[in-house]
């Protein structure tokens, strides 16, 4: 059963507009949420993270929306650039544990 | 400083070989996990390791998997009579502490059973 689940696998957007990334979670156990970026050949780099004490944590032209009741959450890049193409994967703990799920990804295209 | 640094880049066995996997992590970093992902799928979690305790393996797929982190620092994963189903990214990962820390992946190992 996956626990983290992104359901686009692929998104593309134009270069200057607005990316935004889903994931969806079936733990209600989990507190602490992740989004990590992913280019070819390279390890998945931290982007940013949001406390389930929260539904807002902005960095730069990231943000990430927390939704606890609807167990959503979302990852938004505005505005989005070339270098933004890459994979996005979120990740999720449970309060206290170490072990991180991870959806499957999605592949972000931005158009120039 | 340094980041996560993984050996080797890339690794082709014949099925049926022994092949082992070397992770470096940050220095000072406690924890220390390995995950893998198989084409198209995400990141599977393989095993954790923090400080002196016992590692948790419930993430190993089958007893041909092992691994071991020496002296808190260097870590070894090892598989065994290698599979066509185990080719796949490993990746190592380090924090800095047990939990709401992020992960800090090297670039992975790609492993090609042929």
């Amino acid at each position: 059963d996956q626990q983290v689940k992104q359901n686009s696998p692929s998104l593309s957007v134009q270069e200057g507009r607005i990316s935004i990334l889903n994931c969806d979670y079936t733990n209600s156990m989990f507190d602490y949420f992740l989004w990590y970026k992913k280019y070819p050949a390279e390890g998945p780099t931290f982007l940013i993270s949001i406390s389930s004490i929260k539904d807002k944590n902005e960095d730069g032209r990231f943000t990430v929306f927390l939704n606890k009741s609807a167990k959503h959450l979302s990852l938004h890049i505005v505005p989005s650039q070339p270098g933004d193409s890459a994979v996005y994967f979120c990740a999720a703990s449970e309060g206290g544990t170490y072990k991180y799920i991870f959806g499957t990804g999605t592949r972000l295209k931005v158009l120039a | 400083g340094a980041g996560v640094s993984q050996s080797p880049s890339n690794k082709v066995t014949e099925k049926g070989k022994d092949v082992e996997l070397r992770c470096d992590p940050i220095s000072g970093h406690t924890a220390l996990y390995w995950y893998r992902q198989s084409l198209g799928q995400g990141l599977e979690f393989l095993i954790y390791f923090q400080g002196n305790s016992a590692p948790d393996k419930s993430g190993l797929p089958s007893d041909r998997f092992s691994a071991e982190r020496t002296g808190g620092s260097v870590s070894t994963l090892t598989i065994q009579r290698t599979q066509q189903e185990d080719s796949a990214v490993y990746l190592c990962a380090s924090s800095l502490r047990r939990d709401n820390s992020p992960l800090h992946f090297g670039n992975g190992t790609r492993l090609t059973v042929t």
